[in-house]
């Protein structure tokens, strides 16, 4: 099992850009999140779904957009990227919501 | 914003001996997790402990858990040079879906 993918590694843009960031799991999880973690701010909750086709909004929702047509995936949109939007984001799995959640990798973000 | 508040901010050990770090939080709960963070790298999960339980034990890990002053600790015994990371504790509310709020972490230098 590859477990939770995600990519690119590492994105540079330019302020109003906009982009997608892949989160893809392969272990049948119904539930996935989208994270963002600033120095000193821990990981605060983006999107997040417990299943194909629902998805809900987390504490900082504003100017990302998410979908999930798939167990599988779960892509993050950036809109129109902006400086306060540069970031390491990760993507979590897991069985249900409240359970132990894997992680990805990550991906870091910078908007200039 | 952040539920959960861990203490110290930054802890820095000889090898060999214990570290204990705090958690403290805000609202009831229904179980509390710790997450590894390794220098650029994801979170990895710990332990999870639930809100009827008030300790549980993984190798060199111990966590308690204390409802009434809703805090919990993670001890690591006899630390080693491999332990250096971010620790984090997440919790996960006691009604309706359950996302996990995490807080600012600690950070664990451990030398040899």
């Amino acid at each position: 099992n590859a477990g939770v993918t995600q990519t690119p590694k590492f994105q540079v843009l330019k302020t109003g850009q906009s982009m997608t960031l892949q989160c893809a799991q392969d272990m049948n999880h119904e539930y996935m999140s989208w994270y963002r973690q600033d120095p000193g701010m821990g990981l605060r909750l983006i999107h997040y779904s417990v299943g194909a086709g629902i998805t809900d909004q987390g504490e900082v929702p504003n100017g990302y957009n998410v979908s999930r047509s798939t167990t599988e995936d779960f892509p993050l949109r950036l809109l129109s990227a902006a400086p306060s939007q540069t970031s390491v984001y990760f993507c979590a799995s897991s069985l249900q919501g409240g359970n132990e959640q894997f992680f990805g990798p990550g991906t870091r973000l910078t908007v200039l | 914003s952040q539920q959960g508040e861990e203490d110290p901010q930054a802890l820095s050990i000889q090898e060999g001996e214990n570290a204990t770090m705090n958690c403290s939080y805000k609202t009831s709960i229904n179980n509390l997790q710790w997450y590894r963070q390794n220098s650029g790298r994801g979170l990895v999960h710990l332990i999870l402990i639930r809100s009827n339980e008030r300790e549980k034990h993984s190798g060199r890990l111990r966590v308690t858990l204390d409802t009434s002053k809703k805090s919990s600790s993670l001890l690591i015994t006899a630390s080693r040079a491999a332990d250096t990371a971010s620790y984090f504790c997440a919790t996960t509310g006691d009604s309706g879906y359950s996302t996990l709020t995490f807080g600012k972490g600690t950070m664990l230098l451990v030398s040899p």
